[in-house]
């Protein structure tokens, strides 16, 4: 059974500092990893989308990047502020092995970035 | 500009009584799924529609129906709800262009007692 993990849980951090955020997955037969925000009480929002043929994907601040071999994907914050506040969820989206309809979502990393 | 729309936002039920969770897309999306959120779970599929007139079982499907009406809607009810049912449910729509994101709806926080 396909499993993504984040670590960490959790992670508070005062304002300006650059940030790592980890996704692992067990099986390298992907189609794309997605990155989602979440603000308390509201839907997901997708902020990047890694293709299996990418390595990387930027906007703006975000950097996510995508290690098949190793069954990894980070997302990297720059410059971190209070509205970066939220919790950031990675999905993983199956190749040949799993049903390509179906997204495995990681149970998030909590962030906190305080002034 | 609506894109995924879910009713309600907030539901108190008793243990037993029955609902539905009304979900409904304005961009055309051919697929539409149903999760729920539990702290520490994550966002598990219960069930999905890839197409309009289909549609298919989850990770955690037991306890819930579901009914694609058309390409717009997709309702999830609850027939006899139970304690462990209360959750955040959210509906979410793709376009079945396999490199495009999912959408999702704000949510239905659902309390059984």
């Amino acid at each position: 059974k396909q499993e993504v993990t984040q670590i960490p849980a959790a992670l508070s951090v005062p304002e300006g500092e650059n940030l790592v955020l980890n996704c692992s997955f067990t099986d390298s037969a992907i189609y794309n990893l997605q990155w989602f925000r979440q603000d308390p009480g509201k839907g997901l929002t997708s902020l990047l989308l890694i293709q299996s043929s990418q390595r990387e994907q930027t906007s703006g601040r975000l950097n996510a990047s995508l290690d098949k071999s190793s069954g990894r994907s980070t997302l990297y914050i720059a410059a971190s502020q209070p509205g970066d506040s939220a919790t950031y969820l990675c999905a993983f989206r199956g190749g040949q092995t799993y049903n390509t309809d179906k997204l495995i979502f990681g149970t998030g990393t909590r962030l906190q970035v305080f002034p | 500009n609506a894109g995924v729309t879910q009713t309600p936002k907030f539901q108190v039920l008793k243990t037993g009584q029955s609902m539905t969770l009304q979900c409904a897309q304005d961009m055309n999306h051919n697929s539409m799924y149903w999760y729920r959120q539990d702290p520490g779970m994550g966002l598990r599929l219960i069930y999905y529609s890839a197409s309009e007139g289909t549609t298919d079982k989850g990770e955690v499907p037991n306890g819930y129906n579901v009914s694609r009406l058309n390409k717009r809607e997709f309702s999830l009810r609850l027939e006899s709800a139970a304690p462990s049912q209360t959750s955040v449910y959210f509906c979410a729509s793709f376009p079945r262009t396999l490199n495009s994101p999912l959408h999702f709806g704000n949510g239905t926080r659902l309390t059984v007692t």
